[in-house]
């Protein structure tokens, strides 16, 4: 079965760092791309950036440049999301999720959307 | 940047048809997909491509994408269809996806 397993929740101060995590299973890892979803408390899905396993190239949504990292190391199949110095406003749901195959036909790239979730990572940051 | 545009709430009636918009200029041209998101769970994705059901989604579920709207099509509605749909295309100038506003769905 293919999954994406995520850390635990999380409560933390502000100014501290915090690395999160994704774990997936039962598929080629560094042939997926995976990318990283914020939801703030009561509000909409939000993207943050995606990462190639493969190779560790990455991009980053321009929203979120500069205020996370997005690493993954592929020998162990887990995809990470960090900060350096947390505010209150990272307080949020963050979901990591596979991006699925792209076709190339007849001179297009079709897409597939996010095709695996993993269940979502409760941050909270408070003083 | 990309803005995808959508209803706030849509209401319908059990067993009725629900349909809820996505619209951004020439949408047509790119790939939507579409995810429903239950309170406390995370997304699943319903409709990917315009008009391709994942396995394991109901028949009930369509898509079309035209000119500068995308629709999900929620037929024969029921009572666990409530939750949250958002529509999401793939930016390739940037490389990354953006996501619609989320439109809530209510079955009456």
């Amino acid at each position: 079965e293919v999954q994406l397993v995520q850390s635990g929740p999380e409560v933390k101060k502000p100014g501290e760092s915090l690395k999160i995590s994704c774990k997936g299973s039962g598929y080629s890892f560094t042939n997926y791309w995976i990318g990283w979803v914020r939801q703030m408390p009561g509000k909409g899905l939000e993207w943050m950036g995606i990462i190639y396993p493969g190779d560790s190239d990455t991009r980053y949504s321009p929203s979120f440049q500069g205020q996370v990292t997005i690493s993954a190391d592929k020998s162990n199949s887990t995809a990470y999301l960090q900060w350096s110095s947390l505010k209150a406003s990272d307080t949020a749901m963050y979901y990591c999720a596979r991006r699925g195959p792209v076709d190339y036909i007849g001179g297009s790239y079709y897409y597939s959307g996010l095709d695996v979730w993993g269940q979502g990572t409760t941050v909270t940051v408070s003083s | 940047s990309y803005e995808l545009t959508q209803p706030v709430s849509v209401s319908v009636a059990l067993g009725q048809t629900a349909r809820i918009t996505c619209g951004r200029n020439n949408i047509g041209s790119k790939n939507v997909h579409w995810y429903q998101q239950k309170p406390g769970q995370a997304p699943v994705r319903v409709i990917y491509r315009d008009n391709n059901r994942p396995s394991g989604i109901p028949e009930r579920f369509s898509g079309s994408n035209s000119g500068n709207t995308a629709t999900l099509t929620i037929s024969r509605a029921q009572a666990g269809d409530e939750a949250d749909y958002y529509c999401q295309v793939w930016d390739s100038s940037t490389h990354n996806y953006v996501f619609g506003t989320g439109t809530k769905v209510t079955v009456l």
